[in-house]
């Protein structure tokens, strides 16, 4: 009963350095997301796929890119991490569009940016 | 366009019902409820479709006013599991739209 899986669970990084937030899930959901989450906020997307071979911006995609390497698994990487990027940062996964469309969302990743 | 909810906050006490509000914009294909709990990722609860389908947690009860673009999620004979944030994320009409999500609501049920 994996669901959504997303490693590393906690990551500190100093300005400048990079990082790659790695995402899996197994209910052979066709699109993939990621979001941000601030304190006290709501989730703001970054990117998205809606199917395998494909990958678009969100509302915040800037510092960040994707890899949406299979069916499976989206990546999300920090090419140059700043503190403003310091967040929690959550994978979801969904069906296609229709009554089946409900998000599953992974456990998140806490990142700080000192 | 991120969608307003409302109350902010509410406390109630174990037994009683509260009504949150989730109001858009643009016009809406669906309305979804996710409940969050401090520490954890947001748990699917409900979807409700432009037309009146919906689907969901058999103890959650939501409407969805098309017209008015908005939605309400009714927590009845609230327990002390409810607690948590709740959000609503709305679906515009146009396909391809991802979902966009409110502020949220924190709700604590005390004994």
């Amino acid at each position: 009963n994996a669901g959504v899986t997303q490693t590393p669970k906690f990551q500190v990084l100093k300005t400048g350095q990079s990082m790659t937030l790695q995402c899996a899930q197994d209910m052979n959901h066709n699109s993939m997301y990621w979001y941000r989450q601030d304190p006290g906020m709501g989730l703001r997307l970054i990117y998205y796929s809606a199917s395998e071979g494909t990958t678009d911006k969100g509302e915040v995609p800037n510092g960040y890119n994707v890899s949406r390497l299979n069916k499976r698994e989206f990546s999300l990487r920090l090419e140059s991490a700043a503190p403003s990027q310091t967040s929690v940062y959550f994978c979801a996964s969904s069906e296609v569009r229709g009554i089946n469309y409900g998000y599953t969302f992974g456990s998140g990743t806490r990142l700080t940016v000192v | 366009q991120q969608p307003v909810q409302s109350p902010q906050a509410v406390i109630l006490r174990e037994g009683e019902d509260a009504v949150i509000n989730c109001s858009s914009s643009k016009a809406l294909y669906s309305v979804h409820w996710y409940r969050q709990k401090h520490g954890e990722a947001p748990v699917f609860l409900m979807i409700l479709l432009k037309g009146g389908e919906q689907k969901g947690h058999e103890k959650i009860s939501a409407s969805f006013n098309e017209k008015k673009q908005q939605s309400s999620l009714y927590l009845t004979a609230s327990q002390l599991s409810y607690s948590g944030t709740y959000f609503c994320g709305t679906e515009g009409t146009h396909a391809g739209n991802m979902l966009t999500f409110g502020g949220g609501t924190r709700l604590m049920v005390k004994p």
